[in-house]
């Protein structure tokens, strides 16, 4: 499969837990993005790299939350002291930063659930 | 503020018909607009893009259009199946350098036999 990849697919951790939480993108894609989604609405953006460069951040990335893509491949997403309200599915989505419409396409998610 | 703005939020239908989706947004300056349909539990899949100079695309069964003057999207799915039972997004872009996309609820459609 040479799509988006996210692990785990699934994690329950109790409040107050550190989770991380991992994003390959297709291989050739240079651009990557973190979304949350919370149920019955579209997702959200969180934050953007361009190859290692994390070039936007959304106000929705409090000071808990830090992504990082250190060799520019794949990224880490990482929630300090986890909130009952940070429950949600997190989707990750790559993209081509070359001409054209920068279609991004999208993993399958890590739904977390804080307990 | 950007927003994205889509009806219905929920629609039943027996298999076989048609239906239609709707997409309003205030994102400016516009760049393209996408269509997504999401199962639940997974990821976002992309079904349709369309920039300022398209009114109409097809694939499949979906036809999206898109009127740039009233800022307005539909997406007309013909000749329902099981299958189609999912979340559709509509997804507009903004041409302001800035490469975040902005996402509507989406419409939950249930198809059912």
């Amino acid at each position: 499969d040479t799509g988006v990849s996210q692990n785990p697919r699934h994690k329950i951790t109790k409040r107050g837990q550190n989770v991380t939480f991992r994003c390959d993108p297709i291989s050739e894609h240079n651009r990557l993005y973190w979304y949350r989604q919370t149920l019955g609405q579209g997702p959200e953006f969180l934050t953007y790299f361009q190859n290692e460069a994390q070039l936007e951040k959304s106000r929705l990335l409090s000071d808990r939350f830090s992504a990082e893509r250190p060799k520019g491949s794949f990224s880490t997403l990482e929630i300090q002291r986890t909130e009952q309200g940070d429950s949600a599915m997190y989707l990750c989505a790559s993209s081509f930063g070359g001409q054209g419409s920068h279609e991004q396409y999208f993993g399958p998610g890590t739904r977390l659930t804080v307990t | 503020k950007n927003q994205v703005e889509q009806s219905p939020q929920s629609l039943i239908i027996l298999e076989g018909k048609n239906c239609t989706l709707q997409c309003n947004y205030t994102v400016s300056p516009f760049s393209n607009l996408r269509w997504y349909k999401q199962d639940t539990g997974r990821g976002p899949v992309s079904l349709t893009i369309m920039t300022f100079s398209e009114n109409t695309k097809s694939n499949g069964r979906y036809t999206a259009t898109l009127d740039a003057d009233t800022k307005q999207s539909s997406l007309h799915i013909t000749a329902s199946q099981l299958s189609d039972s999912a979340s559709y997004i509509c997804v507009v872009r903004s041409g302001a350098g800035s490469y975040q996309l902005t996402f509507g609820k989406g419409t939950k459609l249930s198809v059912i036999p």
